[in-house]
């Protein structure tokens, strides 16, 4: 089955700061990559994701790529900011129609005033 | 606003008790899911449900088992609980449709002592 592979995980950038969380994947068949964020004691989060059919998608400070050659997706955070502080999750899927999501273990982004 | 809630928040359970997690969603969602979470690790999946009565085996079901008789209802059972199913379970739903983004709940913090 599908293995999602998060890259670091801890992070710690100061605030205005760019952070990079890195994602490789297993199964060529994904074609669906969201990211949660997860603040202390909470749940997840859907941030940002992007699908197969482009290779960048940006949504104000957040930035994916998708390189499906080397099965690696990432996501940027542009002038981060204390609020940025949680942990990050990738996640990988066949396809919104078959549903099943397999997790990255997470990073714990650290902003540092 | 959509939302995804469940019950109760925090639980413990002895050795040996049944446990019953109850997960609702106002999205009237097909597709429904738990998940485990554990530190320093991902989110594992449990059991999906694609709609009442139609569920099948995520990739940790041994221990558990669902029940979803309404679609806007998906209960998780620990059958005499384990202290290795300490774990925090989060329940998520997803509907049908390109654009669409899974839901996910606060979570349920289980000691099993």
């Amino acid at each position: 089955g599908e293995k999602v592979e998060q890259h670091e995980s801890t992070l710690s950038v100061r605030e205005g700061d760019s952070a990079v969380i890195n994602c490789t994947y297993t199964d060529t068949a994904s074609s669906y990559f969201p990211w949660y964020k997860q603040e202390a004691g909470k749940g997840l989060h859907f941030v940002i994701d992007i699908r197969s059919n482009v290779d960048r998608k940006q949504s104000q400070r957040l930035i994916v790529l998708l390189d499906k050659k080397a099965k690696r997706f990432s996501l940027h955070i542009t002038a981060t900011q204390p609020e940025d502080s949680a942990i990050y999750f990738c996640a990988a899927s066949r396809g919104t129609n078959t549903g099943k999501l397999t997790f990255g273990d997470g990073t714990v982004l650290t902003v540092k005033p | 606003d959509m939302k995804v809630t469940q019950m109760p928040r925090y639980l413990i359970k002895r050795m040996g008790e049944n446990v019953l997690l109850e997960c609702g969603q106002d999205m009237s969602h097909e597709t429904m899911y738990w998940y485990r979470q554990d530190p320093g690790l991902g989110l594992q999946l449990i059991y999906i449900s694609y709609d009442v009565d139609s569920n099948s085996e995520g990739d940790i079901p041994k221990g558990y088992r669902v029940s979803r008789k309404k679609r806007e209802h998906f209960s998780l059972i620990l059958d005499s609980a384990k202290t290795n199913q300490t774990s925090v379970y989060f329940c998520a739903s997803r509907g049908t449709g390109g654009n669409s983004d899974y839901t996910f709940g606060s979570g349920t913090r289980l000691l099993v002592i």
